[in-house]
């Protein structure tokens, strides 16, 4: 069954440089969700999209902003990084905003 | 205090033995209730999904809710050393609420 997709799989930025993630959900669903995960600790709610609206906000810095498209992918904008965004960045998806959520298999982001 | 307790461990049985992995939680609105298994460098694997109280079966796994005691457990039979992940509690309220929140996972390690 086709998963999540999420690319790039691995990134390495600068500081102050931007980033930009992308993700693409499972065919049919259509809410997307962002997760960070530092080192050994849990995933951490970043924000949610259902049917290409906000529905959902948790601890997203300013300096970052996400968007879904109309073929429901979803891509996560990340400017200024800092060396602590660097993390693994997961996305989930599910239907009509239901649970359960699927997972990606994540982009780790490095900053230098 | 989080809103979800889990014990990190790391827990190591031999193979064949039984597994239980417990959360706790605080929040009296979680109604949904996953556990998550994460291999190193992959994203999160739904396991088992309940909603409400309960019990639930799936192969080897077995999930239980209690919603009056806020604490759900995940039972493993017959271990494989294929098991040895990391295993993720997630808990979410629905409705608006669309994040899923989760405990620190636990570390698994079954021993052939």
């Amino acid at each position: 069954a086709a998963g999540v997709i999420q690319s790039p799989r691995h990134l390495i930025k600068e500081k102050r440089e931007t980033a930009t993630l992308k993700c693409y959900p499972i065919p049919r669903h259509d809410t997307v969700y962002w997760y960070q995960q530092g080192p050994g600790q849990d995933p951490q709610f970043l924000i949610s999209f259902y049917e290409k609206m906000q529905s959902d906000k948790g601890s997203i810095p300013d300096r970052f902003s996400a968007q879904q498209f109309s073929d429901y992918h979803s891509e996560l904008n990340m400017s200024s990084l800092e060396l602590g965004d660097s993390a693994l960045y997961f996305c989930a998806s599910s239907f009509t905003g239901e649970q359960p959520q699927h997972f990606g298999d994540g982009t780790r982001l490095s900053i230098l | 205090q989080k809103e979800v307790e889990q014990d990190p461990g790391p827990l190591s049985v031999p193979e064949g033995a039984i597994v239980s992995l417990n959360c706790t939680y605080s929040n009296s609105a979680f109604q949904y209730f996953m556990w998550y298994r994460q291999y190193s460098r992959k994203g999160p694997e739904l396991l088992m999904y309940t909603y409400s109280s309960g019990n639930k079966e799936d192969g080897r796994f077995t999930a239980q809710v209690d919603k009056s005691s806020k604490y759900i457990s995940l039972f493993i039979r017959d271990s494989q050393p294929s098991d040895s992940a990391t295993y993720l509690c997630a808990m979410s309220s629905g409705g608006s609420n669309y994040k899923l929140t989760f405990g620190k996972g636990t570390l698994l390690t079954v021993n052939p």
